[in-house]
């Protein structure tokens, strides 16, 4: 079946640092991949994501690539900010699927 | 756009007593989703309804577990009788058509302790 694993965390880092987080995944065919960020105290929300193979999804100065060689979907920012500080989940949609399987969940925390 | 709403955002409650969650999905979005968050299971899906209609409920932990949807902008998940056991934050999701390709809105959740 579908399944995300993610690095496990905690993260801590300071302002202006680089952040990754690896996320590889298990699939049939070619699935969807997300990153949904959540802050302290909300829902989950999109933050980026990609429907097929090389395709990099983008936004807020995150950045994650879809590899199928290498079957991943790392999360990237150059320079995080304290508003950074959440907890990022990578998750998969399968073809022709209403599913979305999720990862663990990564929680940093940026300090200033 | 006033996004997914739930209520309450927090409901503290006494073992054995009903507790009624509810959510208003996104304007024109026909699937909803039922989430339950904890530190030992992450995210899980309770439930999820296309078009009104429970498609998969396989997550629903037991029979204490209900979920209803009687018209496009309104659902609840009910849990009678609760247990300590079921403190959580509950999420319900909505999005367009369903798949998976799509984005989920999240709403802000209802906390729950059961005492």
């Amino acid at each position: 079946g579908n399944s995300v694993t993610q690095m496990e965390g905690p993260v801590t880092l300071s302002e202006e640092a680089f952040l990754t987080i690896n996320c590889t995944y298990t699939a049939t065919g070619y699935p969807s991949l997300f990153w949904y960020v959540q802050y302290p105290g909300e829902g989950l929300q999109l933050l980026l994501k990609a429907t097929k193979a090389d395709d990099k999804g983008s936004n807020k100065g995150f950045e994650a690539t879809y590899r199928k060689e290498t079957t991943s979907f790392h999360l990237e920012k150059g320079s995080v900010q304290v508003s950074d500080s959440a907890v990022y989940f990578c998750a998969l949609g399968g073809i022709n699927d209403y599913k979305l399987s999720f990862g663990a969940g990564t929680t940093v925390t940026v300090r200033a | 756009d006033a996004g997914v709403i739930q209520s309450p955002r927090h409901e503290v409650t006494e073992m054995g007593q009903e507790v009624t969650l509810r959510c208003k999905p996104i304007s024109g979005h026909n699937s909803l989703f039922w989430y339950r968050q904890t530190m030992m299971r992450g995210l899980e899906l309770l439930i999820y309804f296309n078009n009104n209609v429970p498609i998969d409920d396989s997550g629903m932990p037991e029979d204490r577990f209900s979920a209803k949807m009687p018209n496009a902008s309104f659902s609840t998940l009910k849990i009678q009788p609760s247990e300590p056991r079921d403190s959580a934050v509950y999420f319900c999701a909505s999005s367009r058509t369903g798949l998976a390709e799509e984005t989920q809105y999240f709403g802000p959740g209802t906390r729950l302790l059961v005492l």
